[in-house]
């Protein structure tokens, strides 16, 4: 089955504790992306990576790291998290990063919680 | 700027009462317009793609409509499943996501 899977699904830490979430697709996909979903505010893309070996900023990069060593995988990485980074999180993969019949696919969540 | 906003921001329809939810758009160099749909605590689910004005789609008793400006969402006799968030999702370099609209739809 063609999906994007995302771990852990929920994770309650503490401030300043480094955390990685991580996401792997197995659709061969060159583009993947983070968002965070906070209520009001929709979905605000983080960081995206366009093929391996290649990230950029989103909207919202402050506090997040991220790396692309293999196509499949694209881990996100909070160095110190702070309660503001509490949060609804989402990775998202395409086939191209703007267009496409598909749209992006999305992973299950992981509700991150810091305290 | 680059802007996109959803109307209404809740909905509430009976089974069977038919509607529509807008999704209005500032974006220069319009590449396409993504909808999607969201249920609680789940990843949003891609519906729709539309490229240019005029353009329509259709899903079960869904229907996605394109204008330079706005997009809508029809949706026909609606039943209780189709209770969910909807997403629109303008793009010119980048994909930008609206609010969304909470549907629901009661038996």
């Amino acid at each position: 089955e063609a999906q994007v899977t995302q771990n852990p699904r929920y994770l309650i830490t503490v401030t300043g504790k480094k955390l990685t979430v991580t996401c792997s697709q197995n659709m061969n996909h060159e583009y993947m992306s983070w968002y965070r979903q906070d209520p009001g505010l929709g979905l605000r893309q983080i960081y995206y990576s366009m093929n391996v070996e290649v990230t950029d900023k989103g909207d919202v990069p402050e506090g997040y790291k991220v790396s692309r060593k293999e196509k499949r995988n694209f881990p996100l990485i909070l160095e110190s998290p702070s309660p503001n980074q509490t949060s609804l999180y989402f990775c998202a993969s395409s086939p191209y990063p703007v267009r496409g019949e598909d749209g992006y696919t999305f992973g299950s969540g992981t509700r991150l919680t810091v305290v | 700027e680059d802007q996109v906003t959803q109307s209404p921001e809740a909905l509430r329809l009976q089974e069977g009462e038919s509607s529509s939810l807008n999704c209005s758009y500032t974006v220069s160099g319009l590449r396409g317009l993504f909808w999607y749909r969201q249920d609680p605590g789940k990843g949003p689910e891609f519906l729709f793609t539309l490229y240019s004005a005029g353009e329509e789609k259709e899903k079960e008793r869904l229907k996605a409509t394109l204008t330079k400006k706005e997009s809508f969402l029809h949706i026909t006799a609606p039943k209780p499943e189709d209770s969910a968030t909807y997403l629109c999702a303008p793009t010119d370099d980048k994909v930008i996501f609206g609010p969304g609209t909470s549907l629901s739809v009661i038996p």
